[in-house]
Order: structure tokens, then C-alpha cells, then sequence
């Protein structure tokens, strides 16, 4: 079976400290894979997506940037956060050859920059 | 420009009541896929439902359906049978291109269910 993780589950940063968010899926090959943040009481917003290795397409433009380095990993960064960035993290993937195109999420990642 | 609206900030329903979560849509693709997902407090994203635009009938999921009104550009949902551990947020959602499965988000809706 399919399972996705992310990690860290909770971060607390200073503005200015860069970001690193990992996300790995198992149990499936070549997956699309999205990045979307959710502000609190709010709906997600997608941040980035990526249909193969190193193909990174941008959805907001920020101070934060997405790399695939791997097949199944999908990492977040950022160089110097801000208040802004504060929110719900979600990693997700999909079938590339899915009918529907549904979404499966991992856990989440809390940030928090004070 | 693809849309998802969900008006109901909040909604309350008794236990073992039914209730229905409003969602209306706008795009001008022919062809789209329309999704519910439900968040609890733990945060993480649930798929619940699949709706095609071309889908003849509405989709059902055991205690769940999706009222799909294309002329309307609705796609509400439907819970029957409301029990406590339904509480969470609910996410509609559209995908709207061909090309990719890229997933628009409503602001959604916290569904509390009382005993």
C-alpha cells in the first residue's frame, strides 16, 4: 500500500531562519506530488507541484521555493522566512495515470515564525 | 478563472441527523472532477467523495453523497445519519484541466454535530 510522510510535524522559526520541509511517498512510482499551505481558518493553497524529477512548476510566487531530488521526495525550502509564511503545511501525491486525480495528504507540518 | 465556493462558515446538526454542505463551482472546462474531503482537529486531509462532470449519476459513498446539479454548478454534500466523530472542517474541491491534477480549494466548512 501506498503511504506518504512528512516531516517535521511542528516548527517553531525566527523570521529570517531559512526552512527545510521533507515529504517522501512509498509504495508508488513516479507520483505528482503538490506542496499546498492552509493560513489558519482558511482554505489550502497550492504552493507547488511536480510531475517527474527536478520539474518544479510554481503556483504563488514567494520566498519559497520546491525541489525533487528523488523520484518520492519532495522537500520545501526557504532562505530567509517571514511572519507570512506561518501556516499548514500539506505534502500530497496523486497517480499520474489516475482517473479521478484524487489527492492523497500527509500529515502535515505546523509552522509557526515568530 | 477556475472557482470554488463554499458559503457556510459553520453548520450545526444532531446527532444521527442528516445534513448538506453547500458547494457551487465555476469553470469553463467541459470536463472536471469535483471532490469533498473532510479535515478533523488532527489536521490531516481525508478524501471522501469523487463527482465527474460527466458522470450520469450522483456519487455515494456509504453515508455520504454528492447532490451534483451541472446546471447550477453545485455539488453539495450530503451526510446522513450525522454521528459525533463527524465533526471537522469539509473541503470541496475542483479539478478543472486535463493536463493536470491540480486540486482548487474552497475555504471550507466546520461541521459540528451535538449530541
Amino acid at each position: 500500500s501506498q503511504t506518504i510522510h512528512q516531516w517535521p510535524a511542528t516548527l517553531v522559526q525566527p523570521v529570517g531562519s531559512p526552512l527545510s520541509l521533507e515529504c517522501t511517498v512509498e509504495g508508488t512510482s513516479n507520483p505528482n506530488l503538490y506542496w499546498y499551505r492552509q493560513a489558519a481558518g482558511r482554505g489550502l493553497q497550492l504552493l507547488f507541484y511536480s510531475v517527474g524529477i527536478g520539474q518544479i512548476s510554481s503556483e504563488v510566487p514567494q520566498n519559497l521555493s520546491a525541489s525533487r531530488p528523488q523520484d518520492r521526495q519532495f522537500i520545501l525550502s526557504s532562505k530567509k522566512l517571514l511572519l507570512s509564511d506561518s501556516g499548514f503545511y500539506l505534502c500530497a501525491w496523486s497517480r499520474a495515470s489516475g482517473r479521478t486525480g484524487e489527492l492523497f495528504f500527509g500529515e502535515g507540518s505546523r509552522l509557526t515564525v515568530l | 478563472a477556475q472557482k470554488i465556493t463554499q458559503t457556510q462558515p459553520g453548520m450545526f446538526v444532531q446527532e444521527k441527523e442528516a445534513v448538506t454542505l453547500d458547494c457551487t463551482y465555476d469553470t469553463s472546462d467541459p470536463s472536471y472532477g469535483l471532490f469533498w474531503y473532510k479535515q478533523p482537529s488532527s489536521g490531516e486531509m481525508i478524501f471522501l467523495i469523487y463527482q465527474g462532470s460527466y458522470d450520469q449519476q450522483n456519487a455515494t459513498e456509504g453515508r455520504y453523497s454528492l447532490n451534483f446539479q451541472k446546471a447550477r454548478k453545485s455539488a453539495n454534500l450530503v451526510i446522513s445519519a450525522s454521528q459525533l466523530g463527524d465533526s471537522a472542517m469539509y473541503f470541496c474541491a475542483m479539478r478543472a484541466t486535463r493536463t493536470t491534477d491540480k486540486l482548487i480549494f474552497g475555504t471550507g466548512t466546520r461541521l459540528q454535530v451535538f449530541p
